[in-house]
């Protein structure tokens, strides 16, 4: 089975920085996405890993160790329109993706 | 490019009646489409693996005569909630994988369905 844990909530004030932690026990590991979704509409690609270490990519960066099965999120110089939800998903060996239930960001003024 | 639509983006039905909702993939051919629902403020679960020309692959505890599943081309699947009930209410949302995947992004979402059962 798949158990991907990530915290429910975190608030965080704009120009900030934020760090969403992802831990995952899954039977098989094909890569690690984070998605952003906000209320009521489909998930949007952030990011991939598939080997350990750190992907940049603009504001976002993520994380990787797969021998302590985690994952993280940093979101940097935070803008208002960041306030969603972010997913972490494991994809296993036959391309199915399992999600965490989402870590609520909000960004205060 | 790599767009996929969903319709109807929202449907409210009455219990006992069957809704169909459809995936598309606009601008690629989409070998698997999967289909997932997602109550509010929990996850995407998903629901059922669906391959082009062939039977869907639904998860544990999925009824499969309930939801059916009919991907009769590369670039259309759709689900049937027969005899819908006030529980099935949900947001589904469908997601295409590319028939030339090798991106490591190769499952692009719909915008997802609201289903209402009243």
């Amino acid at each position: 089975g798949q158990n991907i844990d990530q915290p429910t909530e975190m608030t965080a004030t704009e120009g900030a920085i934020v760090q969403i932690n992802c831990t995952y026990q899954t039977s098989g590991f094909n890569g690690l996405f984070w998605y952003q979704q906000h209320a009521g509409e489909a998930p949007t690609f952030l990011s991939y890993n598939v080997l350990d270490g750190l992907e940049e990519k603009g504001r976002f960066s993520s994380f990787l160790s797969r021998s302590k099965g985690y994952s993280y999120l940093l979101l940097k110089e935070l803008q208002m329109k960041d306030s969603a939800s972010y997913l972490c998903a494991v994809r296993d060996g036959d391309y199915k993706l399992s999600f965490g239930a989402g870590t609520t960001v909000t960004v205060r003024a | 490019g790599a767009v996929v639509s969903q319709h109807p983006s929202w449907v409210i039905c009455k219990s006992g009646t069957s809704v169909k909702i459809e995936c598309r993939s606009l601008d690629f051919q989409a070998t698997t489409m999967f289909w997932y629902r997602q109550f509010p403020k929990q996850s995407l679960m998903l629901m059922a693996t669906s391959n082009e020309g062939s039977k869907a692959t639904y998860e544990q505890g999925v009824e499969k005569d309930k939801f059916l599943i009919n991907h009769a081309s590369l670039t259309l699947s759709t689900l049937t909630v027969t005899s819908a009930h006030p529980e099935d209410s949900s947001f589904y949302i469908c997601s295409a994988r590319s028939a030339l995947a090798g991106d490591h992004n190769e499952q692009f979402f719909g915008p997802g369905t609201r289903l209402t059962v009243l």
